[in-house]
């Protein structure tokens, strides 16, 4: 398909585990997003991409969650030493201009921390 | 930072009945207000937006308005069917070179009552 794909859809970690999620954004698309969402909570953001610059990582939880998009296509969000409260859905999304686009949503990784 | 608050958290309308859904935005400089619908177990799905430059925008049975000077926001949705059932966020954003990233509230469960 053409949408944004993630995996795995769901992880499993012990606590003090260290996980990789995985966003392959739609082909071309110049933005991507990470979001974080609690159980009945809306989504809050983690950081951005333009390209394969790292512009904005002012929502990042803590110093243990770090992202990357080497070629400016797929997204890796590395959560270090995993504690409980980082368990939640995290959602990458994508659009696909500088300016203004629908960003698009990925189904999202369930990460639930023992 | 902006912050996005959402009424109500849960709403039960009879099929056929018209629903409602408010939010109000607290950063003046905000100027993208999109509306996501999110079933279980998957991501937000763009349904409707407005710009701030446009004061309602209607597409088949869902509409939106804008009232910029109290800044608050509705997603009106007519003619209810039993698969409008899902949790619905409101979102704003202002224009920050490509970095539009999306604040949003905390959601409203829809169930329509057949």
């Amino acid at each position: 398909g053409a949408g944004v794909s993630q995996s795995p859809r769901y992880k499993v970690a012990k606590r003090g585990q260290d996980v990789a999620l995985r966003c392959d954004p739609i082909s071309g698309h110049v933005s991507l997003f990470w979001y974080q969402q609690a159980l009945g909570q809306g989504p809050e953001f983690l950081t951005y991409f333009q390209n394969e610059a790292q512009l904005d990582k002012s929502g990042l939880p803590s110093d243990r969650f770090f992202a990357e998009r080497p070629e400016g296509s797929v997204s890796t969000l590395k959560i270090q030493r995993t504690q409980q409260e980082d368990s939640a859905v995290y959602l990458c999304a994508s659009s696909g201009a500088i300016s203004y686009n629908e960003q698009f949503f990925g189904p999202g990784t369930r990460l639930t921390v023992l | 930072g902006e912050n996005v608050e959402q009424h109500p958290s849960t709403l039960s309308v009879q099929e056929g009945d018209s629903a409602v859904i408010k939010c109000t935005y607290s950063d003046s400089a905000s100027n993208y207000f999109p509306w996501y619908k999110q079933e279980l177990g998957k991501g937000p799905q763009l349904i409707i937006d407005i710009r701030s430059n446009v004061g309602e925008k209607k597409d088949q049975r869902i509409a939106v308005t804008l009232n910029k000077t109290a800044k608050h926001f509705s997603l009106h949705i007519t003619e209810t069917q039993p698969e409008d059932s899902a949790v619905y966020f409101c979102a704003a954003s202002k224009k920050n070179f490509g970095n539009e990233k999306l604040t949003f509230g905390t959601g409203t469960r829809l169930t329509i009552i057949p």
